[in-house]
């Protein structure tokens, strides 16, 4: 089963309005990861938390981690409709030091925004 | 910039073919990783490696074989070919360094089995 659920599947909303996804995990992590991924391309890394934090910015992005609920959020503020692509939230396991760094991936959020 | 490159874009083989995936980076890292990508099931591991002629299996592994000869070249081989592994395939690379969780990915391989 998967790592992480994300929510919503689908997300549709216009220019300039913000965006907040969902992502739900289920063991305890060492970092969660949000990732970006144009039609049909490879993914693009876009921020890193780690467990010990609770909240990040980075440019448009502000992402919270709740350990306690074992959750996270990305919210794109003012978004654009360049911002239109499907996003992955990815947990690395709190393995020490053997995972290697592999990442379990969520179903992703499919965000459309029009112009 | 990382780059990683995977030799096709899109494929079309027949069923019971040998099919080869190949994927270079360029940034020397020592992680490399191959997924699978299908509608609704998001991106699953199929097998990964963390150095030249190390690999282990990720969560579906069946019907696949990699090979890593060179630290920068990672190949997925598809023994024989089958309809079921129509699919997106993405490589991707991370490094043992401070940011060893970032992984970089290539553009993909829409493969199809006909």
């Amino acid at each position: 089963s998967q790592q992480g659920e994300e929510d919503p599947q689908a997300l549709s909303i216009q220019e300039g309005e913000n965006a907040t996804m969902n992502c739900s995990y289920k063991t305890s992590i060492n970092n969660l990861q949000w990732y970006r991924q144009n039609s049909g391309r490879g993914l693009v890394h876009l921020i890193l938390i780690r467990s010990n934090e609770r909240e990040k910015h980075s440019g448009r992005l502000r992402v919270t981690l709740d350990t306690s609920k074992k959750s996270s959020s990305l919210l794109i503020t003012a978004s654009r409709a360049a911002d239109t692509a499907s996003y992955f939230c990815a947990t690395v396991l709190n393995a020490g030091g053997t995972s290697y760094g592999k990442l379990t991936f969520g179903q992703g959020t499919i965000l459309t925004v029009h112009p | 910039d990382v780059k990683v490159t995977q030799s096709s874009r899109y494929l079309v083989k027949r069923t019971g073919e040998k099919v080869f995936l190949e994927c270079v980076q360029d940034m020397d890292h020592e992680n490399m990783f191959w997924y699978r990508q299908d509608p609704g099931l998001g991106l699953r591991l199929i097998y990964f490696s963390y150095d030249v002629k190390m690999k282990e299996k990720g969560d579906i592994p069946e019907g696949y074989s990699v090979s890593r000869e060179k630290k920068e070249r990672f190949s997925l081989i598809l023994e024989s070919a089958s309809t079921n592994q129509t699919s997106m395939y993405l490589c991707a690379s991370s490094s043992w360094g401070p940011a060893k969780n970032i992984q970089y990915f290539g553009a993909g391989t829409r493969l199809s089995v006909l």
